[in-house]
């Protein structure tokens, strides 16, 4: 069965340290990876895509993820973090064999502090 | 340009009554899709419709229905509900029927009691 994995359920870290959350699935099919962000009381932010090419993406605030197709892995990172990027994150993957749907982790919150 | 917006952000029914809720997608987006989102919990995929037509369904109960206006706008309607049904349910629409990255709206907090 098709499956997002989402280890650690919460991540807490000192502002500007570096972070990792990190995102594994289940089969190394043809997919598309998603990180998606949502804050307190609202709807989910696309943070950065995988579909093609470069297996290193980014965002433009900082984020990266690196697709590794032997680990089907999708973990994300950023060097420093910041109060505000406390939220929760979301992988998400659409296998092409079902291409209309995203099958979403559980979720990392991250809780950055002072 | 607005985004995906979703109506009403609230509401509480009672169980066993019946909810409509309602989404307009970009302006030019032809899929849109439903998830519901448990408190704790990822989004789970409910609904695609793309022109006006379901293309997949997830493991919900025949409670659960959708469809799709000329406009492309959307209704998510549930029938009989269940204190289980309370959740976020996320709207989200796509220029295609494949997923390259969909748009979400802020989503409509649904609570049965």
């Amino acid at each position: 069965a098709q499956s997002v994995t989402q280890l650690d359920s919460q991540v807490p870290v000192f502002e500007e340290a570096p972070v990792e959350l990190r995102c594994n699935y289940s089969s190394s099919v043809s997919v598309y990876l998603f990180w998606y962000v949502q804050y307190p009381n609202q709807g989910l932010q696309l943070l950065l895509k995988y579909l093609s090419g470069s297996t290193l993406v980014e965002s433009i605030n900082g984020f990266e993820a690196e697709f590794n197709k032997s680990q089907t892995s999708f973990h994300l990172r950023k060097p420093s973090v910041h109060i505000s990027d406390t939220a929760e994150y979301f992988c998400a993957v659409t296998w092409m064999d079902s291409s209309y749907k995203l099958i979403f982790g559980s979720g990392t919150r991250l809780l950055v502090r002072p | 340009d607005a985004g995906v917006t979703q109506s009403p952000t609230h509401l509480i029914k009672t169980r066993g009554q019946h909810v409509t809720l309602r989404c307009s997608p970009i302006s030019g987006h032809k899929s849109v899709s439903w998830y519901q989102q448990v408190l704790g919990q990822g989004p789970q995929f409910i609904f695609q419709y793309y022109e006006k037509e379901e293309r997949g369904r997830g493991n919900f109960p025949d409670r659960f229905s959708a469809r799709q206006f000329p406009n492309y706008s959307s209704e998510l309607n549930v029938n009989a509900l269940l204190l289980g049904d309370s959740a976020l349910y996320l709207c989200a629409s796509s220029l295609l029927d494949k997923n390259y990255g969909y748009t979400f709206g802020s989503g409509t907090r649904l609570t049965v009691v």
